[in-house]
Order: structure tokens, then sequence, then C-alpha cells
């Protein structure tokens, strides 16, 4: 079974620009969420999505937004981006019921100059 | 404060030792306890999962939770060099699938 896919790999932005990150859940799982994990710490809380809603969001600003789509995949967009932006992004996949466990996928490393 | 505290170490042991990581947290609303391995420029990898107190096995992982103290332990038995990655633990309330709260990470190196 296919795991937690998310693309870009990684990228380079310079401040101002705007960025889309994709994630696709693993089959079966209907909820997606996005942490942001800055070099040397532990992840951080952005959105979370269950059947296309938003279930919760961390403290960050509205630059950050995020939407799920019919089949379950996601996208996190950042606008007007900072070189504090610059982090490695995590999607996690559940299954939405249950045990309820999150799984991650590689993350999308950004660069932001 | 953050609600939850890890020694970032790094911790460097010698194979075939026992190493235990721990936790501290603040939120006593916290129910579901993880613990996560990550290797470099990778993403976490879910280890060990419980609910509420006390203790689960799994192979040569042992995770303990401790409520009444808010303390969580992850004990690795015989460690490997495959073993060496930054071990992050993560909390979350009355749902896993709520969003996780992590700690910062703790730093093993196992020495062949």
């Amino acid at each position: 079974d296919a795991g937690v896919t998310q693309s870009p790999t990684h990228l380079i932005k310079t401040r101002g620009q705007q960025v889309t990150l994709r994630c696709s859940p693993i089959s079966g799982h209907k909820s997606v969420s996005w942490y942001q994990q800055v070099l040397g710490q532990g992840p951080q809380f952005i959105f979370q999505y269950y059947e296309k809603e938003e279930r919760g969001r961390g403290n960050f600003p509205d630059r950050f937004s995020a939407r799920q789509f019919p089949n379950y995949s996601s996208e996190l967009n950042v606008n007007a981006l900072l070189l504090g932006d610059s982090a490695l992004y995590l999607c996690a996949s559940s299954s939405g019921t249950g045990y309820n466990e999150q799984f991650f996928g590689p993350g999308t490393r950004l660069t932001v100059l | 404060q953050k609600e939850v505290e890890q020694d970032p170490g790094p911790l460097s042991v010698p194979e075939g030792a026992i190493v235990s990581l721990n936790c501290t947290y603040s939120n006593s609303a916290f129910q579901y306890f993880m613990w996560y391995r990550q290797y470099s420029r990778k993403g976490p990898e879910l280890l060990m999962y419980t609910y509420s107190s006390g203790n689960k096995e799994d192979g040569r992982f042992t995770a303990q939770v401790d409520k009444s103290s808010k303390y969580i332990s992850l004990f690795i038995r015989d460690s490997q060099p495959s073993d060496s990655a930054t071990y992050l633990c993560a909390m979350s309330g009355n749902n896993a699938g709520n969003m996780l709260t992590f700690g910062g990470g703790t730093r093993l190196m196992v020495k062949p």
C-alpha cells in the first residue's frame, strides 16, 4: 500500500512569493493534517481537514491556508513568503475515526531566499 | 514554557545498550501519546501509540505513560546503529486525529 505522498520534494522561493504544497493521503483515510517543522525543532500543527471541512487550525497567520478535495487530497498555500517560512512541511494522514493514528509523508522542504 | 519538553541530546550509546528517552508535559488534557522516529531529512515514522496511562511493548520498544507525573518514556532494548535518529514524542487530547503537540525531539546516536 502506498503511504502518504507529498509534492514537490523541495522548492526554493523568494520573499513575497506564493507557494502551493500538495498531499495525497493513504487510501481510505479521510483526514489530512499539515505541520511545519523548522530545522532542529519538533513539528508544529498548522491545519487539519476531515471530509473537506476544516477541523482545526494552529497558531499561524492568515497567509497560511489549506483545502481538501473530494478525493481527500489536500493543498497548503502560503502567501507573501517570509524568510522564517523556510521549513519542512509535513502532511499527516489519518482515518478520521477509531484510534486515528496519524501517519506522515516525507515532507516538502521549502527554502525562502 | 513549552507544553511538551524533551531533552534535545544528542544521546550517544554503544550498540546493544538499553536506551531511555523521556518527555514531560504540562497539559492534563492529553490522553493519547505517541513516539515517532525521524531520520535526517525524512518524515516522522510512527513507532508506538498508547492511550492514557500504562505500558505498551512492541518488539525491542516499550512505551510507558505516567499521567500522574505527566511523564512518558520510550525504552529501546538491544539498540542498533540503525536506531540512530531523532525521536519525537507527540500528544493529543480527546482524539488522536486531532492536533498533535510535539516535543522538540531527542537525537540518538548508537555507535557500533
